[in-house]
């Protein structure tokens, strides 16, 4: 299965941009690369995916590089609330069940 | 309001005493999981199911049965429970596909003594 590599902590401080990234370099051409994050008490939640291009939507942007390898979350501008441990997985068209989801990347943002 | 739902959501038992963590989603979708969370290691997969009667292993299957007899359930069977299985327990439901977006419960914390 293709695995993800993320930074174990970064921080922010609070309204500035925060970018996370994830190395996958392992990945096949149909996996969708996935992120969601976990507030502290609650179960993960989806934030994004992309398979190619890069995407935008409410809660953030996620930036694909063009050989694949690795992605970007990008917070345009973090708030407290945006604490919480992000998590980047890959989501195969062959193998949709196999969910891998490592370690994550736990954000502090600080005011 | 689209949902995955865990029961219990807390619960203490003692090791070999038979306990069923049940998963239930209103959204019809055909792929179910479930995860443990231990501090440290992240989220593992213990088994997911593609369909109705479809089941598979995932990342730390042992000691752990599902069934999926129902498209809306997907319960989480532990036949004889050990200390090593307290953890934080997610269920969480997608559409089939790599596209499909993962909706999780609001997690099962089980401490088994």
């Amino acid at each position: 299965d293709a695995k993800t590599t993320q930074p174990n902590s970064m921080e922010s401080n609070e309204e500035e941009p925060v970018h996370l990234p994830c190395n996958h370099s392992t990945i096949s051409g149909t996996d969708y690369i996935h992120w969601y994050r976990q507030l502290p008490s609650q179960g993960p939640e989806y934030v994004i995916h992309g398979l190619t291009s890069n995407v935008n939507n409410r809660m953030a942007s996620l930036a694909i590089a063009e050989d694949r390898k690795s992605s970007t979350l990008i917070l345009h501008r973090a708030t407290l609330r945006d604490a919480a441990v992000y998590y980047c997985i890959l989501r195969g068209y062959t193998n949709a069940g196999k969910s891998t989801f490592g370690d994550g990347t736990t954000l502090t943002v600080k005011p | 309001e689209a949902q995955v739902t865990q029961n219990p959501r807390y619960l203490i038992t003692v090791t070999g005493k038979k306990l069923t963590v049940t998963c239930s989603q209103n959204m019809n979708h055909e792929y179910m999981s479930w995860y443990r969370q231990d501090p440290g290691l992240g989220l593992r997969q213990i088994y997911y199911s593609m369909n109705v009667e479809v089941t598979d292993k995932g990342d730390v299957p042992e000691g752990y049965k599902v069934s999926r007899k129902e498209k809306r359930n997907f319960p989480l069977i532990l036949e004889s429970p050990s200390p090593n299985q307290t953890s934080l327990y997610f269920c969480a439901s997608s559409s089939p596909s790599n596209t499909g977006e993962l909706f999780f419960g609001e997690g099962s914390r089980l401490t088994v003594l």
